[in-house]
């Protein structure tokens, strides 16, 4: 089974600009979340989708983050306008039953 | 405030060496609680998974121990090898499968041949 998949791996973008990340959970996986964890912070909630469907909003930071899955399917986080302290790393999770997750390799943002 | 704490913030051992990576949750209702391993520049991987029912789970070399009472985990790493360096995270969810997770900064492990 393919697991989750997050691209790209890595992006470098100047303080202002937009950027999209994007999640493919495990096939079937109702369950799909977004964390980031921000350089010597630990790993933080930002939310959770069930289908397409946003369960739990309450860890994103501001209104410039707005997250999508659509058709219940992959899911993006854009971030616009980015700022400096938005640089980190973006992690995408699925799971079927809500009881265990699967994580993707993660997102480095680095905003300049 | 829910918090998850974990000590030591970094460990090198000698390969062969047992070793026990700590957790502490400052909210006892949890729902579960679960190690995660984190190599450099790549994702999460689960290790073990324990209930708020359960006081134990085992997978190969690795134990992990829930005390609920007293808000503490641990994770008991047996003959310690060098592929077993890694950054090793706990993180307890609260209100149930919908919850989200929290987590403690980790505790980086380096185990030296």
């Amino acid at each position: 089974e393919a697991g989750v998949t997050q691209f790209p791996s890595h992006s470098v973008i100047e303080k202002g600009q937009t950027v999209t990340l994007r999640c493919d959970p495990i096939s079937g996986h109702d369950n799909l979340y977004w964390y980031r964890r921000v350089m010597g912070k630990e790993i933080k909630f930002l939310l959770h989708f069930v289908k397409e469907s946003k369960q739990d909003e309450s860890g994103m930071p501001n209104n410039r983050f707005l997250a999508e899955r659509t058709g219940g399917t992959y899911s993006t986080l854009k971030v616009q306008p980015a700022e400096l302290e938005d640089s980190g790393v973006y992690f995408c999770a699925s799971s079927q039953s809500g009881i265990g997750y699967t994580f993707g390799s993660g997102t480095r943002l680095t905003v300049v | 405030k829910q918090e998850v704490t974990q000590i030591p913030a970094a460990l090198s051992v000698p390969e062969g060496e047992n070793l026990v990576l700590n957790c502490s949750f400052t909210d006892s209702a949890i729902y579960n609680l679960q190690w995660f391993r984190q190599d450099p520049g790549k994702g999460l991987t689960s290790l073990l998974l324990i209930q708020s029912s359960q006081r134990e789970q085992t997978s190969g070399r690795l134990n992990a121990s829930l005390d609920k009472s007293s808000g503490r985990s641990t994770l008991y790493i047996a003959a310690s090898q060098p592929g077993d360096s890694a950054t090793y995270l706990c993180a307890v969810r609260y209100g149930g499968s919908q919850g989200n997770l929290i987590f403690g900064k980790g505790t980086k492990l380096s185990v030296k041949p």
